[in-house]
């Protein structure tokens, strides 16, 4: 079945440092992707998305990937800061756009800020 | 902020008690979600209300009931709730049901005794 999931569940950087948040995904006919970001005690923040017809997109400070070959999308932070620090979770759709569908979220990578 | 407000922010109820989880949102969306977020876990889609028709209901238990009188406001009615149904609720809402971005609310954090 489909799943949507992260390579590591924590990632430890220094400040200043960029960060790359990886996840995986297993449903070839998936065409959105979308990346939110997750504060203690908030919910769930839109970050940046990508369809499936491009390879990167940028956004302010971050940057995301999609390697549809091997089914992989990452999240790059530039300059990583303290405010940064966060659970990152990536999502996809189950079915292509044009056909509904819902979207599917993987567990989440904690993203730890050290000053 | 998102534009999507959820009222309260916490809860602590017994499983013999009956409460509701409000969501209101700002942005004009035609689409509203429930979704239950458990530690260590995935976001868990609940339902899915479409200019106030339910389109999904994921396998949900009875004891959750969903109410969407208008496109801006969502409720879920809680009753005979279970230990195990202690999560973070959180309320999302996009344009309509098949544009995928969707904005969420900060979430009301249920405890069940």
């Amino acid at each position: 079945g489909e799943s949507v999931g992260l390579h590591l569940p924590t990632l430890s950087v220094q400040e200043g440092d960029n960060s790359i948040i990886n996840c995986a995904y297993s449903n070839s006919a998936s065409d959105y992707f979308i990346w939110y970001k997750q504060e203690s005690g908030k919910g769930p923040q839109f970050i940046i998305d990508i369809r499936s017809n491009m390879d990167k997109r940028q956004g302010q400070r971050v940057t995301v990937l999609l390697n549809k070959t091997v089914k992989h999308l990452s999240l790059q932070i530039a300059a990583t800061q303290p405010g940064d620090s966060a659970v990152y979770f990536c999502a996809e759709n189950d079915r292509p756009y044009n056909q509904g569908g819902k979207l599917i979220f993987g567990q989440g990578t904690e993203l730890s800020v050290k000053p | 902020e998102t534009g999507v407000t959820q009222t309260p922010r916490h809860l602590v109820m017994g499983m013999t008690n009956k409460k509701s989880l409000k969501c209101e949102q700002h942005l004009g969306h035609n689409a509203m979600y429930w979704y239950k977020q458990s530690a260590k876990k995935p976001l868990e889609l609940m339902f899915v209300y479409n200019f106030k028709e339910q389109t999904e209901n994921n396998s949900v238990p009875s004891r959750f009931s969903p109410e969407c009188p208008n496109s801006s406001h969502l409720f879920l009615h809680l009753h005979t709730l279970q230990p195990e149904d202690s999560a973070l609720y959180l309320c999302a809402s996009s344009q309509d049901s098949y544009q995928e971005t969707q904005y969420f609310g900060p979430g009301t954090r249920l405890l069940v005794l």
